[in-house]
């Protein structure tokens, strides 16, 4: 069966500071793989996605980037964090190229203080 | 473009009383249509989805919803609510023809009083 981890489960980080989360899925081959924020009373906002190794879109600008260095791993970065990068980042995955439904990672909840 | 408005950020009902949580989408296309479920700092959980077939969808936890194309409308029910209900609830839409993003609506938190 196919599982996704997430880490960490917690992050306080200081202003300025930079920033890695990795996503890893397990049990598929060529998921499209996404990152989402969520904040409160906002539901989730669709950061960026990806249907294969290298291949990046960004749906908003801002401070954050993404990579997915290999097929099953998907990386959320940032070079100098803001106080508005706090909240919740959840990673999923669908099965590709037509996917339905969005299987979700446990989430990061992320301090910038 | 797609979208999805969810009436209602916060909703209360009573243990055994019905539960109904709406959902009105926008889709240019055929739509899917999923209902999740989420609980304090967890990820999120299907509940149900819509993907073209029986407009009367049925999930997990007794939970239900109905595709109404002419209202646009994908809402949720549950007969009898249970206090293990109380979560947020995501409705989300995505294109059945070849798209694969999901778009979320903001949200309804739903609470459940003894």
């Amino acid at each position: 069966s196919q599982t996704i981890h997430q880490w960490p489960a917690t992050l306080v980080q200081p202003v300025g500071s930079p920033l890695s989360l990795e996503c890893t899925v397990e049990g598929t081959s060529n998921p499209n793989l996404y990152w989402y924020r969520q904040a409160a009373g906002r539901g989730l906002q669709l950061l960026f996605y990806s249907v294969g190794i290298g291949q990046i879109s960004s749906e908003v600008p801002q401070n954050l980037s993404a990579s997915r260095p290999q097929d099953r791993q998907f990386i959320l970065s940032s070079k100098k964090l803001l106080l508005s990068d706090s909240g919740f980042y959840l990673c999923a995955w669908s099965t590709h190229p037509r996917g339905t439904e969005a299987f979700f990672g446990q989430g990061t909840r992320l301090t910038v203080v | 473009a797609q979208s999805v408005t969810q009436l209602g950020s916060h909703v209360s009902v009573s243990e055994g009383a019905l539960v109904l949580l709406r959902c009105n989408y926008s889709s240019s296309v055929p739509p899917y249509l999923f209902w999740y479920v989420q609980y304090p700092n967890q990820g999120l959980q299907l509940l149900l989805k819509y993907t073209s077939a029986a407009t009367l969808v049925k999930g997990i936890n007794g939970f239900e919803a109905e595709f109404k194309k002419s209202e646009t409308s994908f809402h949720l029910t549950k007969p009898s609510a249970h206090m293990s209900d109380a979560a947020e609830y995501f409705c989300a839409v995505s294109e059945n023809t070849g798209g694969f993003k999901t778009i979320f609506g903001a949200g309804t938190r739903l609470f459940v009083k003894a």
